[in-house]
């Protein structure tokens, strides 16, 4: 089983639509979580981190669920510039974060 | 503001030559790493420093060395190319005890 796990996509959205990603996680014992968000032939960059109580930045919302291990990522109102692959990644303690290979978002007009 | 820089954008070498890949951080971070990555294989790791001359295999070492002769610099080393290194090659580092990893733009390595 592969530690981070994320559908690929690619999800097409209309301009305004709220879209959902999941990704699952394999190592129980993982610590740290967050969504990275990578544009077209650039590098990844931290969209945010994402914390036990769920937390939001503006129109983005993460959610943690230890016991099912998964996280999720929510986007409202999604606008053009949103369009991009959204990585999931966790840290399992003190080693490297694992990056899963990413969900790709396409939002049209 | 954050900064990693690798040394090239785009490099074309020939298989078999032996290539080095430059990576320098401005922030004083105690870890350093090397990704590839690669269409639908996502980011892979190849090898990280935590310290000065120090160095640790990630998931795919094979095939290339590294050098920390600094703090800032991390050089990643393929002794003789291959068609199948191909790849966008990541820096990253990252503070001591924090998680968050700056990357640099990455370098489009092409082997012919």
């Amino acid at each position: 089983r592969k530690e981070v796990e994320q559908d690929p996509g690619p999800f097409n959205v209309p301009e305004g639509a709220t879209v959902a990603f999941n990704c699952t996680y394999s190592n129980s014992a993982s610590q740290s979580f967050f969504w990275y968000r990578q544009d077209c032939r650039k590098e990844p960059k931290l969209l945010m981190s994402v914390y036990s109580s769920g937390n939001e930045d503006g129109r983005f919302t993460a959610q943690l669920n230890r016991a099912s291990q998964y996280i999720s990522l929510l986007i409202r109102d999604s606008k053009l510039s949103d369009s991009a692959t959204y990585l999931c990644v966790v840290k399992p303690g003190n080693t490297p974060l694992v990056f899963g290979k990413g969900t790709r978002l396409s939002v049209i007009a | 503001d954050v900064k990693v820089t690798q040394s090239s954008r785009y490099l074309v070498k020939r298989t078999g030559e032996k290539v080095f890949l430059e990576c320098v951080q401005d922030m004083d971070h105690e870890n350093m790493f090397w990704y590839r990555q690669d269409p639908g294989l996502g980011l892979r790791l190849i090898y990280f420093s935590y310290d000065v001359k120090m160095k640790e295999k990630g998931d795919i070492p094979e095939g290339y060395s590294v050098s920390r002769e600094k703090k800032e610099r991390f050089s990643l080393i393929l002794e003789s190319a291959s068609t199948n290194q191909t790849s966008m090659y990541l820096c990253a580092s990252v503070a001591f005890g924090e998680n968050i990893q700056y990357f640099g733009a990455g370098t489009r390595l092409s082997v012919l």
